[in-house]
C-alpha cells in the first residue's frame, strides 16, 4: 500500500525567501501531483510529474520528480503573500489510480 | 467547462440522521472518485466510479455509506444513521481516465457536521 509522507508539516517564511517542501512515498507511483488547498476550500491541481527528472514550473514555484529516491520537492523562490495555503503532494495507486495524499504543507509566508 | 460542483456546500444534522450529498463531474469525464478530509488531514480515498460502475470501495466506507452513480453522470453519497466521527469534508474528484496525466479535478466539497 502507497503511503506519503511530506515534511515540514508547518513552514512559516519571510517574504523573499526561498524554501523546499519534501514529498517521500513508500512504494513505486506511477505520477506525483501537487495541489493546493486555501483554508475552507477545495483542492487546486498545480502540477503533475510524470517520469524522472521531470521538472515543471509555474511562477515561483517548481516542482521536481526523482523516482529512484521515491522523493519529489516543490521548491519556492522568492516567496510572496498569496503563496500561504496548504500544499499536498499525492501519489497514484496502479489499478484504481486513487490518489493517496501525504499529510499536507501548512505554509504561511510572513510580511 | 464549469468545473466539478457538489451540492450542498454545508450540511448540519444529529446524530442518528441520514444525510445524501450530490456531486456532479465535469462533462466529459468518465472516472469519479470521493474522498474524505478531517481537519488538518490529507484527502483519504472512499470509492470511485467507472462510468455507472462502483470499482472500489475504501475500508474507511462502513456499511452506512452508499455512493451511486447511476447514469454515468452525477453521483451521490448518503451517510445512514450519521455518527459524530463522520463530520468531515467530503469531497469528490473527477477525470477522464487513460489520458497522460489522468489530473483529478476537486469540487468544492461539502462539510458535514453532526452534532
Amino acid at each position: 500500500e502507497l503511503k506519503v509522507e511530506q515534511n515540514p508539516l508547518f513552514l512559516s517564511m519571510q517574504e523573499g525567501k526561498n524554501y523546499t517542501i519534501y514529498c517521500n512515498y513508500s512504494t513505486t507511483s506511477d505520477r506525483l501531483y501537487w495541489y493546493r488547498q486555501d483554508p475552507g476550500k477545495s483542492l487546486e491541481s498545480l502540477f503533475v510529474l510524470l517520469s524522472n527528472g521531470a521538472v515543471k514550473q509555474e511562477g515561483r514555484l517548481m516542482a521536481s520528480l526523482d523516482t529512484k529516491a521515491r522523493l519529489s520537492t516543490l521548491h519556492i523562490t522568492a516567496a510572496v503573500h498569496d503563496l500561504s495555503a496548504t500544499y499536498f503532494c499525492a501519489g497514484v495507486n496502479f489499478g484504481n489510480e486513487k490518489l493517496t495524499f501525504g499529510t499536507g504543507t501548512r505554509l504561511t509566508i510572513i510580511p | 467547462d464549469t468545473g466539478v460542483s457538489q451540492d450542498p456546500r454545508h450540511k448540519i444534522t444529529k446524530r442518528g440522521q441520514n444525510v445524501t450529498f450530490r456531486c456532479d463531474p465535469i462533462s466529459e469525464h468518465n472516472r469519479l472518485y470521493w474522498y474524505r478530509q478531517t481537519l488538518g488531514q490529507g484527502p483519504e480515498f472512499l470509492t470511485y466510479f467507472q462510468n455507472e460502475a462502483q470499482l472500489e470501495k475504501s475500508r474507511l466506507l462502513s456499511d452506512r455509506f452508499s455512493a451511486e452513480r447511476p447514469k454515468g453522470s452525477f453521483s451521490t453519497l448518503e451517510i445512514q444513521r450519521t455518527e459524530q466521527g463522520d463530520s468531515a469534508m467530503y469531497l469528490c474528484a473527477s477525470t477522464t481516465w487513460g489520458t497522460d496525466t489522468d489530473t483529478q479535478y476537486f469540487g468544492p466539497g461539502t462539510r458535514l457536521t453532526v452534532l
